[in-house]
């Protein structure tokens, strides 16, 4: 149980483009997901938290109109990146909170790399 | 002080040996602590939780928890190559957001 997952795994575009990532849990419903960058060799950073039917809350720093969250579903979560640039270039991970554990763990998709050229 | 401090490591232990790996904490209200492992190029995993002052015992991880120190440890018994990688601490609030370390980098060496 607690699979979350994410599509696309890795996608190369143009600077300039959007682009669209989804985070879905499987079989289980999260009412709150969170979106995660990384770059190379470093932490974890939390872009912004994700509740299903409400407006993000993004954190410090991260331009809300450049990276739009849509929470529809107690299921899906999207974020898309618009107007991509080459250093929006990172390793873009969703977690989902929830299951049966009941302690508010986080499980994590697979990542989406995005390259931007 | 951040928030969720971790030894910044990297770590080194041979094969076999006990791997421990520790963190601590700000927010005395913290009511779950949380381990997850990630490798290199992948997301986190997670591996244990725990939220009672103790011992929890997984297999060859055991997660300690001191709510007074506000310390929070993972022990790795038997380590093998395939546990090389970064785990991250992380800590949840009753409000229910987890605040993350910047990871301990292990390496198990054959």
């Amino acid at each position: 149980g607690a699979v979350v997952s994410q599509h696309p795994s890795w996608v190369i575009c143009k600077s300039g483009t959007s682009v669209k990532i989804e985070c879905r849990s499987l079989d289980f419903q999260a009412t709150t997901m969170f979106w995660y960058r990384q770059f190379p060799k470093q932490s974890l950073m939390l872009m912004a938290t994700s509740n299903e039917g409400s407006k993000a809350t993004y954190e410090q720093g991260v331009e809300k109109d450049k990276f739009l969250i849509n929470h529809a579903s107690l299921t899906l979560s999207t974020l898309t990146v618009t107007s991509a640039h080459p250093e929006d270039s990172s390793f873009y991970i969703c977690s989902a909170q929830g299951g049966q554990g009941g302690y508010n763990e986080q499980f994590f998709g697979p990542g989406t790399r995005l390259t931007v050229l | 002080q951040k928030e969720v401090e971790q030894n910044s490591g990297p770590l080194s232990v041979p094969e076999g040996a006990i791997a421990s790996l520790n963190c601590t904490y700000s927010d005395r209200g913290s009511q779950s602590f949380f381990w997850y492992r990630q490798y290199s190029g992948k997301s986190p995993e997670l591996i244990m939780f725990i939220y009672s002052n103790g011992d929890k015992e997984d297999g060859r991880f055991t997660a300690q928890l001191n709510k007074a120190s506000q310390y929070v440890s993972l022990l790795i018994r038997d380590s093998q190559p395939s546990d090389s990688a970064t785990y991250l601490c992380a800590v949840n609030t009753n409000a229910g957001k987890s605040t993350f370390g910047d990871g301990t980098t292990l390496t198990v060496k054959p």
